[in-house]
């Protein structure tokens, strides 16, 4: 049974650069994307980018210039940076594994989510 | 990017009753739709893939149709852990985007 298990910092001054990692326990880490999805309070999701395991990325274009996802396969694991982060980056960021069967895309696995705060 | 709207943003229900919960695409996505359960402070949870494929493990109450533009999430028969807030999300092309949620709460 696969698991995913996030950790990183949870507060930030404006400016600062978030940084999070995902571990994947129990299961096949090559053969699928690796995704990061964040909620501000009290709103919907916002997918973030994506990450295989030969390092192949695709971010979203309203964060592009801001992300960067990297991988580590001798850990199994994966690593989001945002950089000069402001108060509208606050939100619960959640790692995800992503399903691919033919050209059917889920997000089938998720991470705990790691709630983020900017604040001054 | 493919905008993602749900109607209604909130409804209450109460248990046994049959819900419907309808997203629409912006453009054409096929049946490239997920809907996500999502309960508080704990991560999405999905239920439906490729806008009628259940889930492995998901309750069979738990149904999903249409493709092209408009697609319904429906519960047949409300449970008290259906309670939650529930989101589509279209997987045809990048930046995956996702609808702004239904919460369905006690009636």
């Amino acid at each position: 049974q696969v698991q995913l298990q996030q950790w990183g910092a949870g507060l930030l001054k404006p400016s600062e650069t978030l940084s999070l990692t995902c571990a994947v326990y129990g299961g096949s880490f090559s053969g699928y994307y690796w995704s990061w999805i964040r909620q501000p309070p009290g709103r919907g999701l916002e997918w973030v980018g994506e990450i295989n395991h030969s390092g192949s990325t695709n971010y979203n274009p309203s964060l592009k210039s801001r992300v960067t996802i990297s991988v580590d396969t001798s850990k199994n694991q994966f690593s989001l940076k945002l950089s000069s982060v402001t108060a509208a980056d606050t939100a619960v960021y959640y790692c995800a594994r992503e399903e691919r069967s033919g050209y059917y895309y889920n997000m089938d696995v998720w991470g705990q989510g790691t709630t983020v705060t900017v604040s001054s | 990017d493919i905008q993602m709207t749900q109607s209604p943003s909130s409804l209450s229900a109460s248990v046994g009753d049959r819900v419907t919960i309808t997203c629409r695409a912006s453009q054409s996505i096929s049946s490239y739709l997920n809907w996500y359960q999502q309960k508080p402070g704990k991560a999405p949870k999905l239920l439906i893939y490729a806008a009628s494929s259940l889930q492995s493990g998901v309750p069979s109450r738990f149904s999903g149709s249409g493709s092209g533009t408009d697609f319904t999430l429906t519960i047949s028969s409300l449970q008290p852990e259906d309670f939650a807030t529930y989101s589509c999300q279209q997987s045809y092309s990048t930046p995956w985007t996702f609808g702004p949620g239904t919460n369905v709460e006690i009636k």
